[in-house]
């Protein structure tokens, strides 16, 4: 299965300010995805990266705040703007092949906003 | 609207006990199933994956099995040791809908040494 590298690993940073993160992926995979997971949550889905588009984002998740790339395979970007305390959490992205196989997750990025 | 339920929300057992944690589906048109470990603070580890056609799969001390018709999912976890100690995640891949997981909220395992 794929490997993800994801990075950074987790930042502390002021509000009013922007976080991009990063995943790399050591194959090409069809579909990357982006996860926000809230302080004692499960997982939830800000958007699909599509490759050299826009991404397809969820109910509640609008591009102006989470602005995301992916310019080839097996890259994509995660920019969290304008922070606010409400966005501490761990940000995950995830991949996986074409055809029904299972899912990768990066190690996530921990995110605290002061 | 899939939902996923895992059962307990929170287990806490002594080292070298087999335990069993419980996923349940409430629509059985999935692709797979798959069973995910996360430590405090990290991202997700796959432990097994199970396709619609499979009834179960090993990995080590972990067994996974699944009932499609029923809804159900259980992973096995044989004498358990304290580095199990995470959170136990289970998730359903489904047709259409962008081929996206829906996951259920886990349930935390401590494992008492």
């Amino acid at each position: 299965s794929a490997v993800i590298s994801q990075k950074p690993s987790r930042d502390i940073c002021q509000r009013g300010t922007s976080l991009t993160i990063q995943c790399q992926v050591d194959s090409q995979v069809t579909m990357m995805f982006w996860y926000r997971q809230q302080p004692g949550q499960s997982l939830t889905l800000i958007a699909t990266a599509n490759q050299g588009s826009e991404a397809t984002y969820e109910s509640g998740f609008v591009i102006d705040k989470f602005p995301i790339s992916r310019p080839n395979l097996t890259f994509s970007t995660l920019t969290v703007s304008n922070m606010s305390p409400e966005d501490s959490s761990i940000y995950l992205c995830s991949a996986t092949p074409q055809g029904i196989g299972g899912y990768t997750f990066g190690s996530g990025t921990r995110l605290t906003v002061v | 609207k899939q939902e996923v339920t895992q059962i307990p929300a929170a287990l806490s057992v002594p080292e070298g006990e087999n335990l069993v944690l419980n996923c349940s589906f409430t629509d059985s048109a999935i692709y797979n199933l798959q069973w995910f470990r996360q430590d405090p603070g990290k991202g997700l580890t796959s432990l097994l994956l199970i396709q619609s056609s499979q009834r179960e799969q090993t990995s080590g001390r972990l067994n996974a099995s699944l009932d499609k018709s029923s809804g159900r999912s259980t992973l096995y976890i044989a004498a358990s040791q304290p580095g199990d100690s995470a959170t136990y995640l289970c998730a359903v891949r489904i047709p259409g809908n962008g081929n996206k997981l829906v996951f259920g909220a886990g349930t935390i395992l401590r494992v008492k040494s």
